[in-house]
C-alpha cells in the first residue's frame, strides 16, 4: 500500500511569513500532484510534476519533486490571507506503471494565514 | 466546459434508506474517479473507471456500496441501506491521464 505523509497538519502563520509544507513516503511515484481546496468546495490542482528533482514555480508557490520521486515540498513565499485552504499532495502510478490512474492522497496541510 | 457537475450537493437521508449520488465528467475525460472525504480519513478513494469500465474497485466499503458508469457522460454511485457512518463529502472527478484530475464540488451526505 502506497502512503504519503505530509507535515505538519496544521499551519497558522501571519501575512508576509514563508513556509513550507513537505510530503513523504517510502515508495516511488511517476508523478506527484499538488491541490488546494476551500471548505465546500472540491480540490483544485495547482501542479504535477514527473521528473526527479523537478522544480516547478508558480507565483509565490515553489513545488519540488525530491531526486528519487519519493518525496516533495510546497515553499510558499509572503503568504497572503488568500493563501488560506487545504493544500494536499497525491502520488499517482507508481515505479512499475502499474495503477496507472490511480491518486494516492496524503491527509492535508490546513494554512490559515491571518492578516 | 461547465466542469464535473455532481448531484446534489447536499442530501439528508435517514438511516436504511437508499441514497444515489450522480457525477457528469468532463466530456473527453477517460477516466472517472469516485472519492469520499471524512475529517479522520482524509480523501480516500473508493473506485474508478476508465473508458466506463471499473477498474479497482478495492476501496469500496462493502456491499452496500455500488457504482455504475453507463455511458461516458453519467455515473452514480449508490448506497442501500445507507448507515450513519457513511456521513461524509463524496468527490466525483475526471481525468485525461493520471496527469491532474478536475473535481466536482462534491455532494455532503448526512445520514440521520
Amino acid at each position: 500500500t502506497q502512503l504519503l505523509e505530509q507535515s505538519p497538519q496544521f499551519l497558522s502563520i501571519q501575512e508576509g511569513e514563508n513556509l513550507t509544507v513537505y510530503c513523504n513516503s517510502s515508495s516511488v511515484f511517476s508523478s506527484l500532484q499538488w491541490y488546494r481546496q476551500e471548505p465546500g468546495e472540491g480540490p483544485v490542482l495547482l501542479v504535477t510534476v514527473v521528473t526527479g528533482g523537478e522544480v516547478k514555480k508558480l507565483k509565490r508557490l515553489t513545488f519540488q519533486f525530491g531526486d528519487a520521486r519519493k518525496d516533495s515540498s510546497l515553499h510558499i513565499t509572503a503568504a497572503q490571507p488568500g493563501d488560506t485552504g487545504l493544500y494536499l499532495c497525491a502520488g499517482a502510478g507508481d515505479a512499475g506503471g502499474t495503477s496507472y490512474g490511480k491518486l494516492t492522497f496524503g491527509q492535508g496541510t490546513i494554512l490559515t494565514v491571518h492578516p | 466546459d461547465a466542469g464535473v457537475i455532481q448531484s446534489p450537493r447536499h442530501e439528508v437521508t435517514e438511516m436504511g434508506q437508499e441514497v444515489t449520488l450522480r457525477c457528469k465528467p468532463i466530456s473527453g475525460h477517460d477516466y472517472l474517479f469516485w472519492y469520499r472525504q471524512t475529517m479522520m480519513r482524509g480523501l480516500e478513494l473508493l473506485i474508478y473507471f476508465n473508458n466506463n469500465v471499473p477498474i479497482d474497485d478495492s476501496g469500496m466499503p462493502e456491499d452496500r456500496f455500488s457504482a455504475k458508469m453507463p455511458n461516458a457522460s453519467f455515473s452514480t454511485l449508490k448506497i442501500q441501506p445507507s448507515e450513519p457512518r457513511d456521513s461524509a463529502v463524496y468527490f466525483c472527478a475526471s481525468s485525461l491521464d493520471s496527469y491532474g484530475y478536475t473535481f466536482g464540488s462534491g455532494t455532503r451526505l448526512t445520514v440521520v
